[in-house]
């Protein structure tokens, strides 16, 4: 394990269901953030947060709320999406935002919606 | 626009060979340079980090190069073994430690 730990591993959701991701490191981080990976794209950077304060939002749809309580949870709560929704999510983590010493990713959710 | 262009996309190699994998970027200014690896349906693992002042690094059968001048940098694998195989990612940090990543090159080592 990395230290960054995703749940689900996977999950398939229809189009009007509600649910969401979870994100979890116990590395001492400040920053964390959440990536789309699609087949054959380069990641996506979708949203950051630095000492639970969002940073950027990278004209992310409103159908990805992202939640960020305190430095070491990420959530990332869907609803109502899309089938080009389907990706692998990533949560990675760094020292802070603008030290991004030990940059480490989760194993991701692979999200799929019928 | 900062890109990383990655090459081949695409490798296959049989096991005990060796292996180069090419990064070209744009990315100004640059921070570092790593190389990851992503097994299918994991997150990327970290294999290498180089800032400006270095030009080669080793983790293991991994050695990664980098050449600032000419904005380069190449992964080499030896004597690949099956569990190389993957996708290979290289990522540049710029400005703000903002990461542009490569699309990756898909690795299969084969008996």
């Amino acid at each position: 394990e990395t230290g960054v730990t995703q749940t689900p591993r996977h999950l398939v959701m229809g189009m009007t269901n509600k649910k969401s991701l979870k994100c979890e490191q116990h590395l001492g981080h400040n920053a964390m953030y959440w990536y789309k990976q699609s087949a054959k794209k380069p990641l996506e950077l979708m949203f950051v947060y630095n000492f639970k304060e969002q940073t950027e939002n990278n004209s992310v749809p409103s159908r990805f709320s992202p939640e960020c309580p305190n430095s070491s949870h990420l959530f990332l709560h869907l609803h109502t999406l899309q089938p080009e929704d389907s990706a692998l999510y990533l949560c990675a983590s760094s020292q802070d935002r603008d030290r991004g010493y030990g940059y480490t990713f989760g194993s991701g959710t692979r999200l799929t919606v019928v | 626009k900062n890109q990383v262009e990655q090459s081949p996309q695409s490798l296959i190699i049989l096991e005990g060979k060796n292996c180069t994998l090419q990064c070209n970027y744009t990315v100004s200014p640059f921070s570092n340079l790593r190389w990851y690896k992503q097994d299918t349906g994991r997150g990327p693992v970290s294999l290498t980090i180089m800032t400006f002042s270095e030009n080669t690094k080793s983790n293991g059968r991994y050695t990664a190069t980098l050449d600032a001048d000419t904005k380069q940098s190449s992964l080499h694998i030896t004597a690949s073994q099956l569990s190389d195989s993957a996708s290979y990612i290289c990522v540049v940090t710029g400005g703000g430690n903002k990461l542009t990543f490569g699309t990756g090159t898909q690795l299969k080592v084969e008996l």
